[in-house]
């Protein structure tokens, strides 16, 4: 069975990080994509971002809103997806799920983790 | 502001159709067969109920459909049931290689 764990959610201030975690299990990690998808309090979903597996050579791709801040990686060897987040702003507050898709692209996100709170405030 | 357009709420009686729009550019929906569809209800993760267009995972009711007609994709439920009132999502892959969710649509069983 795919599961998806998020965890790493915190109350930050605002211009400080933090590092969210997707811990992966019941597939072979290495082999597919992995993406983040947020969700502010009250509002609907916005892709954050996503790595590709080795294969098509593990890169990456922001959308603008966090280009430049945040940085997404995996370990392979450990089946953990990571979400370094820096520069934090107070808009970055929402549930972050990481995602996995229906193949080995990110294309169509087919489990989801339970998603881990962010809240950004001084 | 979202690059994708979606009513911000559909409704219908038990037993109907309806169908969501979700309307983007020949730079995302208009090019790209990487569209999909996501049901939501209030506090849980979203489902997945559309990929590809117009596939099916297993497991989701054959009374969710997806096509696509341009820049515009769309979701029908037919039979409307009461377990279908949730937000609906669209998302598209974009000519940037990034992924783009649609504003959402709320439904709402009469």
């Amino acid at each position: 069975e795919v599961q998806l764990v998020d965890s790493g959610g915190s109350l930050v201030q605002p211009g400080r990080s933090l590092r969210l975690s997707c811990s992966a299990s019941g597939f072979t990690f290495g082999d597919y994509a992995m993406s983040w998808v947020r969700q502010a309090p009250g509002k609907g979903l916005e892709w954050v971002g996503l790595i590709r597996n080795k294969a098509s050579g593990g890169t990456t791709e922001y959308a603008s809103s966090v280009k430049g801040r945040f940085t997404i990686s995996r370990d392979d060897s450990k089946s953990i997806a990571y979400l370094q987040m820096n520069s934090l702003k107070t808009e970055d507050t929402a549930v972050y799920y990481c995602t996995r898709g229906v193949g080995i692209s990110a294309a169509g996100s087919l489990y989801w983790g339970q998603g881990t709170l962010v809240t950004v405030s001084s | 502001q979202s690059a994708l357009t979606q009513p911000a709420s559909v409704s219908g009686s038990p037993g109907q159709s309806i169908t969501i729009p979700c309307t983007g550019t020949s730079s995302d929906v208009g090019v790209y067969n990487y569209v999909s569809w996501y049901q939501q209800h209030p506090g849980k993760a979203p489902k997945l109920m559309i990929y590809g267009v117009s596939n099916r995972p297993s497991g989701v009711s054959n009374r969710f459909s997806g096509s696509k007609s341009g820049n515009t994709a769309s979701l029908t439920i037919s039979g409307l049931q009461a377990e279908d009132e949730a937000d609906y999502f669209c998302n598209s892959y974009t000519s940037s290689s990034t992924y783009v969710f649609g504003p959402g649509t709320k439904v709402t069983v009469l």
